[in-house]
C-alpha cells in the first residue's frame, strides 16, 4: 500500500519556468492538500480540496494553481516560477479531515 | 496572527530522561489536538492526538496534556530514545477540514 506518493521528489527551475507537482493517494480518501515548508515556517497551506472538482485556498495560494481532476491526484502548478518559491512541498490526503497521511515531499529549488 | 505556536525552536536531552514539547494556541475554537513528527527528507507521520473533552492521552513512551483554560497542549516523551530525535509539530483543528501546524520542535536526544 503506497499512501501518499509526490512526483518528482527533486527539481531545480529557473525563474519564469512552469511547472507540475503531483500527488496520489490509494487510499480512497476525499480532501487532499499541499503544503510548503520553510525553514522556522513550520507547514503552511497553499491549497486543498475536499473532492473531485473542487479546490480551495489556503493561506499562501498566491503564484499557485491547483486541479483535482480525479479523486486519487491533486496537481499543483506554478506558472511563473519565482525564488520566494523554493521550499519542500508536502501533499496529504485524509478522510473528512481526519487522519492525514503525509507523502515524503518534493524539493524544490528555483534559481 | 499566529493561532499556533511553539515557542521552542530546539530542545536537546539526555538518553533516558524526560523530553516535554510545548504549544500553545489562541482560539478556543479548536476540538481535535494532534502532535506529528518529522524525520529529515521524509513527510510528517501521525504521533498523537486528544480531543478537547480530554486532559491527557497515553499511547506507551508518548503522553499527550491538554490545558485549555491555559490553551496549552504538550507532549512527553518518557524515557526518551536517540531514535526520537526529529521535528514534532503540533497541529490543532476546530470543526473544519484542515489542521493548522505550528512552526515544530527540533528534539535531539543525546546518547
Amino acid at each position: 500500500n503506497a499512501g501518499v506518493t509526490q512526483t518528482p521528489k527533486f527539481r531545480v527551475l529557473k525563474t519564469g519556468q512552469s511547472m507540475t507537482l503531483l500527488c496520489a493517494q490509494d487510499m480512497n480518501h476525499e480532501y487532499m492538500y499541499w503544503y510548503r515548508q520553510d525553514p522556522g515556517m513550520g507547514l503552511r497551506l497553499i491549497h486543498y480540496s475536499v473532492g473531485e472538482g473542487t479546490t480551495a485556498k489556503g493561506e499562501v495560494p498566491d503564484g499557485y494553481n491547483v486541479s483535482r481532476l480525479k479523486k486519487q491526484n491533486f496537481l499543483l502548478g506554478l506558472e511563473s516560477a519565482a525564488p520566494s518559491q523554493t521550499s519542500v512541498y508536502f501533499c496529504a490526503s485524509s478522510y473528512a479531515g481526519y487522519g492525514y497521511t503525509f507523502g515524503s515531499g518534493t524539493r524544490l529549488t528555483v534559481v | 496572527d499566529q493561532q499556533v505556536k511553539q515557542n521552542s525552536p530546539s530542545l536537546s536531552v539526555q538518553e533516558g530522561r524526560i523530553s516535554i514539547l510545548n504549544c500553545d494556541y489562541t482560539n478556543s475554537m479548536f476540538d481535535y489536538f494532534l502532535w506529528y513528527k518529522k524525520y529529515p527528507a521524509e513527510g510528517p507521520t501521525f504521533l498523537i492526538s486528544i480531543s478537547s473533552i480530554k486532559d491527557k492521552n497515553e499511547d506507551g513512551r508518548f503522553t499527550v496534556f491538554l490545558n485549555k483554560s491555559a490553551k496549552h497542549l504538550s507532549l512527553h516523551i518518557v524515557p526518551s530514545q536517540p531514535g526520537d530525535s526529529a521535528v514534532y509539530f503540533c497541529a490543532l483543528q476546530g470543526g473544519s477540514e484542515k489542521l493548522v501546524f505550528g512552526k515544530g520542535t527540533k528534539l535531539t536526544v543525546n546518547p
